[in-house]
């Protein structure tokens, strides 16, 4: 099956600093990845969708100065956090949507997710 | 964005129990609909696709009605490894490039021994 991998798993880090999250699919191009933050007992709330080769589309909310998103491979994009603060740790997945027959049934599968602790 | 709302639970049931999960949408427009398994601190994963004919794969069926735009979820003789957090997920169409998979806040189901 579909494999998206994900690292660092867990982060811990001191407030100020920037951290930079990878999202990789590995056995397959995927042209759109998403990005989610999770809080504890709350929903996945997408933060971005990163296509190949253009700029990201942030939810509203989302500050894109903050959340730094680069797809510039079919297989990997990255999430930066930059001058992380307490209020920033949290649950991050990436998800990559596949070409071809996931694509049109709107599947994404998901790397296993960073947790962010900012001190 | 619209919504996604589930019942958060938990629900405690004993194995062998049939349990069913609710969800309601509120965008008549969404395409397509889902529900994702998360165990605890680890991603989503999909469980199944929910169609308007209503679809089985062993112990688990989904059923869709979209004029109530209702979802549900139904475990029959439930495991002790059925324990976990159920995502409804809706898939929608964004205005702007992309898509999105929207997510319900999950509903907590315990099987015990």
């Amino acid at each position: 099956g579909a494999v998206v991998s994900q690292h660092p798993s867990w982060v811990i880090c001191k407030s100020g600093t920037s951290v930079k999250i990878e999202c990789r699919s590995l056995d397959f191009q995927a042209t759109t990845m998403f990005w989610y933050r999770q809080f504890p007992k709350q929903s996945l709330m997408l933060m971005a969708t990163s296509n190949e080769g253009s700029k990201a589309t942030y939810e509203q909310g989302v500050e894109k100065d903050k959340f730094l998103i680069n797809h510039a491979s079919l297989t990997l994009s990255t999430l930066t956090v930059t001058s992380a603060h307490p209020e920033d740790s949290s649950f991050y997945i990436c998800s990559a949507r596949p070409r071809g027959l996931a694509d049109a049934k709107n599947i994404q599968y998901f790397g296993a997710g960073t947790r962010l602790s900012v001190l | 964005r619209k919504e996604v709302e589930q019942d958060p639970g938990p629900f405690n049931v004993p194995e062998g129990a049939t349990v069913a999960f609710n969800c309601t949408y509120s965008n008549s427009a969404s395409q397509s609909f889902f529900w994702y398994r998360q165990d605890c601190r680890k991603e989503p994963k999909l469980l199944m696709s929910v169609y308007s004919s209503g679809n089985e794969d062993g112990r688990f069926t989904a059923q869709l009605n979209r004029a109530s735009q209702y979802i549900s979820l139904l475990i029959r003789d439930s495991k002790l490894s059925d324990s976990a957090t159920y995502l409804c997920v809706v898939y929608e169409i964004p205005n702007q490039a992309g898509t999105a998979l929207i997510f319900g806040k999950g509903t907590t189901l315990s099987v015990s021994s």
